[in-house]
């Protein structure tokens, strides 16, 4: 099954900045996904990353906050804009292997940001 | 819009012994697929098992099998025999297009 690599895995930024999150693929998945997850908590899904497409948003995440690009089928990025304090989560990727692979789906091992 | 409800937030279970992990979900959908993750503190989600829901037979995987129930929209995991490296959060999540997680149940194994 294919592998995600996420970067970075941790970081702590100042209130106002900007902070991009990256996730490569070591093959071609179909779809990305987006998801924040608080500490202890489940993962709910900010945005769907397609290749050569605008992302596409769930209800209370916007683009100019969340502006995500999918140049390729292997590679994603995603930005916290002006970030604050409640951005503070972990953030992960995923992907769905157009093969099937281990079950369609395959995640990265996540971001965790604390804003200061 | 598809909902998936994991009602115990936290369990436990003696070494060895079984445990079953309860999930339901609302869907009008009729073909789907549901699934089991694990994440460890490390935070990576692992895939445990999966259910596409055409398929009758309950999905097993070694010590991890599911009792999938399509009409009660009922999807349980069971772990045999478990062990102090089960221990984890177990997500249940539903999978049509995109996946969406229920909240999840901490799992802890005592030896």
């Amino acid at each position: 099954s294919a592998v995600i690599s996420q970067k970075p895995s941790r970081d702590i930024c100042q209130r106002g900045t900007s902070l991009t999150i990256q996730c490569q693929v070591d093959s071609q998945v179909t779809m990305m996904f987006w998801y924040r997850q608080q500490p202890g908590q489940s993962l709910t899904l900010i945005a769907t990353a397609n290749q050569g497409s605008e992302a596409t948003y769930e209800s209370g995440f916007v683009i100019d906050k969340f502006p995500i690009s999918r140049p390729n089928l292997t590679f994603s990025t995603l930005t916290v804009s002006n970030m604050s304090p409640e951005d503070s989560s972990i953030y992960l990727c995923s992907g769905k292997e157009t093969g099937g692979g281990n079950g369609g789906y395959t995640f990265g091992s996540g971001t965790r940001l604390t804003v200061v | 819009a598809q909902t998936v409800t994991q009602s115990q937030p936290e369990m436990s279970v003696q070494e060895a012994e079984t445990v079953t992990l309860s999930c339901t979900y609302d869907t009008s959908e009729n073909n789907y697929y549901l699934f089991w993750y694990k994440q460890p503190p490390s935070r990576q989600m692992i895939l445990v098992i999966r259910q596409e829901a055409y398929k009758q037979q309950n999905a097993t995987e070694n010590r991890f099998s599911v009792n999938f129930q399509k009409a009660a929209k009922s999807f349980s995991l069971k772990i045999s025999d478990s062990q102090l490296g089960d221990t984890a959060m177990y997500f249940c999540a539903f999978e049509v297009g995109d996946m969406r997680f229920g909240a999840g149940t901490r799992l802890t194994v005592k030896p």
